[in-house]
């Protein structure tokens, strides 16, 4: 069975820099093939894709907002890193984290999502 | 970029079927995926590589791709089938990962 859950904070400030975990069961980021993503879905709004990592440390990245972004792995403990910089309140959203076992295809589970408020 | 574009709203009467356009240049030539998001929970995937279903999800859901358009049906809608739906492909390496606007499914 495989499950995802988003920890972090749930507000931050302006200007501050956002750091989310994702901790996973049920698959390995060693596995070939395998990804773990990041989608934000401000409220009442669409998903946006934030960011990507794939087994082989391959890291893609929304090219509008990838100078704040950054993703990384730490497989042993089964978790992937997410951080954004310089958050603004647009930035408020409900951000998730979501596994892949084809490169470049679908999301096949996703977390509970957690909400970031960005606010002074 | 690339951009999908989804229908804001479908409605659909109880029992027949509902289908959820996602419009791109192109898409035919792109694998299309398809979510569906209950209000509060996150989305779960009903569709994936334009018309395969996951364990789990009814035979009722089936997807179609040709062209500038990809197509979710819904057949024999049921209330339990309400929520937003959206579709999802894989662009390019410099444009990366697209979602659609999303469209909110209403079972009358």
């Amino acid at each position: 069975q495989i499950t995802l859950k988003e920890s972090g904070p749930t507000l931050v400030k302006p200007t501050q820099t956002l750091t989310l975990t994702c901790t996973f069961s049920g698959f390995s980021l060693s596995s070939s093939g395998v990804g773990v993503g990041w989608i934000r879905q401000p409220p009442g709004k669409a998903l946006e894709w934030l960011a990507l990592i794939y087994w082989n440390d391959e890291k893609r990245y929304n090219p509008p907002l990838k100078s704040r972004l950054s993703i990384t792995k730490d497989t042993p403990k089964n978790q992937v890193v997410f951080t954004m910089t310089n958050m603004d309140p647009v930035d408020t959203a409900t951000y998730y984290c979501a596994y892949s076992q084809q490169p470049y295809e679908e999301f096949d589970f996703w977390g509970q999502g957690t909400l970031v408020t960005v606010s002074s | 970029s690339y951009v999908l574009t989804q229908p804001l709203s479908v409605s659909v009467a109880l029992g027949q079927a509902a289908r959820i356009t996602c419009g791109g240049n192109e898409i035919g030539s792109k694998n299309v995926h398809w979510y569906q998001q209950k209000p509060g929970q996150a989305p779960v995937l009903v569709i994936y590589r334009d018309s395969n279903r996951p364990s789990g999800i009814p035979e009722r859901f089936s997807g179609s791709n040709s062209g500038n358009t990809a197509t979710l049906t819904i057949s024999r809608a049921q209330v339990g089938d309400e929520g937003d739906y959206y579709c999802q492909v894989w662009t390019s390496s410099t444009v990366g990962l697209v979602f659609g606007g999303g469209t909110k499914l209403t079972v009358l």
